[in-house]
């Protein structure tokens, strides 16, 4: 079974539309976490979450907003969709609570690209 | 303004070889440090990592060394076989503090047969 798991793998979509990637762990982790794989490849932090707390760097645009139903699950929205939004989306979980030295396991990506 | 950098893009190395990937880091608050290899397709996994309190750490073939002074830290793999051809990025965090890690750029190593 994998332990982090996205969906969907690949996004195409038109600018201006709202999208959602899903994420869900299965290691009974504390925390999930989204980044952003930019154009020159930098993994960059875009929020760290768990039940009680709520990270968010704060170069992420308003735009973007994490939902977590329940433990297992941290979606992503996007809501009006820019050109420069396009690029791999990773979700990742750690043990603990927001400790940045717990090992992190990350979901398989989600490539989006907005036209 | 990038606090990890990973300036080499691309390595290749013959197998049964000594591959050497290298990271230098800006923030001096920054006490842990990670190695995580990305095959394509799939998310980054854990490598090894290092705290500040050690200039040394190793795991099999995988040893990350870590210079404070110089701000540089180096994962090596010896010997190098051709399944760890794959995208390795340095990521660094300060752990006192900060709750995030932030990672470098990679570096594509390539381990020819």
């Amino acid at each position: 079974d994998t332990a982090v798991s996205q969906t969907p793998k690949y996004l195409v979509t038109q600018m201006g539309n709202d999208k959602s990637i899903k994420c869900e762990q299965n290691l009974g982790h504390d925390t999930m976490y989204w980044y952003k794989q930019d154009s020159k490849k930098f993994l960059k932090i875009m929020f760290s979450y768990n039940n009680k707390e709520l990270i968010i760097n704060e170069t992420v645009p308003n735009r973007f907003s994490p939902k977590s139903p329940d433990k297992a699950h941290l979606n992503l929205h996007i809501n009006s969709l820019e050109l420069g939004d396009s690029a791999v989306y990773f979700c990742a979980s750690s043990q603990r609570l927001l400790t940045a030295t717990d090992t992190q396991y990350f979901g398989p990506g989600t490539r989006l690209t907005v036209l | 303004d990038q606090q990890v950098k990973q300036n080499s893009p691309s390595l290749s190395v013959q197998e049964g070889r000594i591959s050497i990937l290298n990271c230098d880091y800006t923030n001096s608050m920054f006490d842990y440090f990670l190695w995580y290899k990305k095959y394509p397709a799939e998310g980054p996994t854990f490598l090894i990592s290092i705290s500040s309190i050690k200039d040394k750490n190793e795991d099999g073939r995988f040893t990350v060394f870590l210079n404070k002074s110089a701000k540089h830290l180096s994962l090596h793999i010896v010997p190098s076989q051709p399944g760890d051809s794959a995208v390795y990025f340095c990521a660094a965090t300060d752990s006192g503090s900060a709750r995030q890690l932030t990672f470098g750029s990679g570096t594509q190593l390539t381990v020819l047969p």
